[in-house]
């Protein structure tokens, strides 16, 4: 089955600085999203995004599906961007979503 | 406005019970799922239906079923419950399942989760 890579495992800011966060993908996908499970375990969704660039205030996301990899950006981190970040993927029919190892993000003041 | 719940948040119980955690969706949607939370986070799919019909089953031990009364309900029910079935077990639902199309390009939300502590 399809393989999803997160990296890198763990990631520690200080407020205000930035950060890339990449997941990587072993097959070609028709469904990306990113999520943010913050410290109370809520699973929050960023973005749905299979190709291409969204943005969403300080959080942007770039995938590029010929290359199998999607990128997501943290500006001006806050400490409230703290928790993991996981990418999820679905490959080829039906709707399991194949989750990244996740990204570990502690964002100090 | 929740659009996705559980109950309960918390369920702590002993070795060999039974217990049932249920969600609900209010979003209209016609697939919900089953997600299991280990104590590495690492996430996996347990069960998916579709308009009340089992569609995904990853190779679960059949000490689980899920049971969809109607398409915005899915409960999970536990028997002789293990330590290994100690974890975060989520809900989650999108509109498409991917059965049609042949391909699923939907977002998925998911519940606030139940942390399940068996002793």
């Amino acid at each position: 089955g399809i393989q999803v890579e997160q990296s890198p495992p763990d990631l520690i800011l200080q407020e205000g600085a930035n950060s890339t966060l990449r997941c990587n993908f072993s097959d070609s996908v028709n469904n990306l999203q990113w999520f943010h499970q913050n410290p109370w375990g809520q699973l929050i969704n960023l973005f749905y995004i299979p190709s291409g660039t969204k943005q969403n205030g300080r959080l942007s996301a770039t995938t590029v599906a010929t290359e199998r990899y999607s990128l997501l950006y943290i500006s001006s981190s806050q400490t409230t961007d703290s928790g993991v970040y996981f990418c999820a993927v679905v490959s080829g029919g039906y709707n399991k979503l194949i989750f990244g190892a996740g990204t570990r993000l502690a964002v100090h003041p | 406005d929740t659009a996705v719940s559980q109950t309960p948040k918390y369920l702590v119980t002993q070795m060999g019970n039974d217990k049932s955690i249920k969600c609900e969706q209010n979003l209209g949607h016609d697939t919900m799922y089953w997600y299991k939370q280990d104590s590495k986070k690492f996430l996996k799919i347990m069960f998916s239906y579709n308009n009340k019909e089992l569609i995904i089953n990853e190779t679960v031990p059949n000490r689980f079923s899920p049971k969809s009364p109607d398409k915005a309900h899915l409960n999970l029910h536990i028997n002789s419950l293990e330590l290994g079935d100690s974890a975060v077990y989520f809900c989650a639902s999108s509109q498409e399942s991917g059965l049609l199309a042949g391909t699923y390009t939907d977002t998925q939300y998911f519940g606030p989760g139940t942390r399940l502590t068996v002793l």
